[in-house]
């Protein structure tokens, strides 16, 4: 059975920074695409970034870019996101799911982040 | 950025077809292939993947369930609606980068 499972989850203050983690099992972790897609408070989904499977390449939203850094250590099975220069927009639940040019196929319970004062 | 277009919600009466559509800005077909997708997502829970390129049943998704459509418009069609599939459905592209999903529709009950 495939599983995401993420952590990190908190509440912190404009301007920090956070890191999240995600665990897989249940499949070949070293050859799937892992993305980050976050939903804010009563919101729509906003797909954020992307990593290779060999961490070859990685793609960002326009909204991240330059704050964000997603990682993989693929000997852990784990998916991380650097967040840096945190904003109250970042607010959200963050879902860690694979897949690399098509549909998303596989999706974590998600953490909640809250950038608050 | 491709825009997805959905209608915000959708009344629907058990055992009746509900069908929900989703348009976008620009065409998601390339070589016979249509790059959208379908998620659901009930209260409290990540979205599950239901339909993927267009058409294609994802594993474990009961057969009422079904994606049709080409270009820029396309259909998600539940056929009867159960009780169980009350959510919020969404549909994605991955044509073009990014991948953008739509607003999502909220299915609910007449």
């Amino acid at each position: 059975e495939v599983q995401l499972v993420e952590s990190g989850e908190g509440l912190v203050q404009p301007g920090s920074s956070m890191k999240l983690s995600c665990v897989a099992s249940g499949f070949t972790f070293s050859n799937y695409g892992m993305n980050w897609i976050r939903q804010a408070p009563k919101k729509g989904l906003e797909w954020i970034a992307l990593i290779y499977y060999d961490s070859s390449s990685k793609y960002y939203a326009d909204s991240v870019k330059g704050r964000f850094t997603i990682s993989r250590d693929n000997s852990k099975n784990t998916l991380y996101l650097e967040m840096n220069s945190l904003r109250s927009e970042d607010t959200a639940m963050y879902y860690c799911a694979n897949g690399l040019t098509g549909s998303f196929d596989y999706w974590g319970q998600g953490v909640m982040v809250t950038v608050s004062s | 950025d491709i825009v997805l277009t959905q209608s915000p919600a959708l009344a629907v009466s058990l055992e009746q077809r509900a069908t929900i559509s989703c348009k976008t800005s620009q065409n998601v077909d390339n070589y016979g292939i249509s790059y959208m997708h379908w998620y659901q997502q009930k209260p409290g829970q990540q979205p599950k993947l239901l339909i993927y390129e267009g058409s294609n049943l994802a594993s474990g998704i009961p057969a009422r369930f079904s994606g049709s459509g080409s270009g820029t418009d396309f259909t998600l069609t539940i056929d009867p609606v159960e009780a169980d599939d009350i959510a919020t459905y969404y549909c994605q592209q991955s044509k073009d980068y990014p991948p953008t999903f739509g607003g999502g529709t909220k299915l609910e009950l007449k």
